[in-house]
C-alpha cells in the first residue's frame, strides 16, 4: 500500500526567507509525486510533478522539489518566501500504472508568511 | 476559460434532506472525481468516473451516489444528509488515467455543505 506523510501541519517563515515543506512517501512501486497548492477558498492547483524524469523538479512561482529515492522524500522548497505564498500545500503520490485513480493525498501543510 | 465549475458553492441542509452537487468541465476530460476535504484529513476520494456512463467507488463512498450521464457533467447526490457529511466538496477532472504521464488534476473551487 502507498501512503504519504507531510511532516509538518503548519510552517511559519518570514517574508524573504527560504521555505521547506517536507513530504515522505511509502510505495512499493515507482511513484509519481505531485505538490498541489490551495489558496483560501479556492480549489487545488498543480505546483509541480515528478514522473521518473529529472529528480529535481521546477514548478510555478519559484518552487522546486527534489525526489530522493534513498530517503523516500519529495520535499518542496523555495529560496525566498513571498506573502502570496501563504496557502495550504498538499503532497500527493500516485502509483505509476496504478489504475483509474491511484492518488493518495497528504493531510496538508499550512504555510504562514510573516511580514 | 471556465475549466471545472461546481454548483452550488454553499448549501445548508437539515438532517435527512437530499441534494445534488453539479460538476461541469469544459476540457473534454475523460476522468472526473469527487473528493471531500475535512480539517486535518487532506482530500478523500468519494467516487470517480472514467468516462460517460461509468462510475466507481472511492475511499469514502457511503451515503453518496453519483451519475455521469454526459461526459462533461458529474453529479454527486446525498439521499439523506447527515451531520457527518458536513464538509467541503471538490470536483476534479483529468484528461486520462492509468499511465497518463501528466497526472494533473484540474479542480473546481469547492462546494461548502453544512448539515444541521
Amino acid at each position: 500500500a502507498q501512503s504519504v506523510t507531510q511532516l509538518d501541519s503548519h510552517v511559519s517563515v518570514s517574508e524573504g526567507t527560504p521555505v521547506l515543506l517536507r513530504c515522505n512517501y511509502s510505495s512499493s512501486y515507482s511513484p509519481s509525486l505531485f505538490w498541489y497548492v490551495q489558496h483560501p477558498n479556492k480549489g487545488l492547483q498543480l505546483l509541480l510533478k515528478y514522473t521518473s524524469a529529472a529528480t529535481l523538479v521546477k514548478g510555478i512561482n519559484g518552487f522546486e522539489a527534489e525526489f530522493k529515492k534513498s530517503e523516500t522524500s519529495f520535499h518542496l522548497t523555495k529560496p525566498s518566501a513571498h506573502m502570496n505564498d501563504a496557502a495550504e500545500y498538499f503532497c500527493v503520490v500516485r502509483l505509476t500504472g496504478g489504475g483509474a485513480d491511484g492518488l493518495t493525498f497528504g493531510k496538508g501543510t499550512h504555510l504562514i508568511i510573516q511580514p | 476559460n471556465a475549466g471545472v465549475t461546481q454548483t452550488p458553492k454553499f448549501r445548508v441542509l437539515k438532517t435527512g434532506q437530499s441534494m445534488t452537487l453539479l460538476c461541469a468541465q469544459d476540457m473534454n476530460h475523460e476522468y472526473m472525481y469527487w473528493y471531500r476535504q475535512d480539517p486535518g484529513m487532506g482530500l478523500r476520494l468519494i467516487h470517480y468516473s472514467v468516462g460517460e456512463g461509468t462510475t466507481a467507488k472511492g475511499e469514502v463512498p457511503d451515503g453518496y451516489n453519483v451519475s455521469r450521464l454526459k461526459k462533461q457533467n458529474f453529479l454527486l447526490g446525498l439521499e439523506s444528509a447527515a451531520p457527518s457529511q458536513t464538509s467541503v466538496y471538490f470536483c476534479a477532472s483529468k484528461r486520462t488515467g492509468g499511465v497518463d504521464v501528466t497526472g494533473e488534476l484540474f479542480f473546481g473551487e469547492g462546494s461548502r455543505l453544512t448539515v444541521l
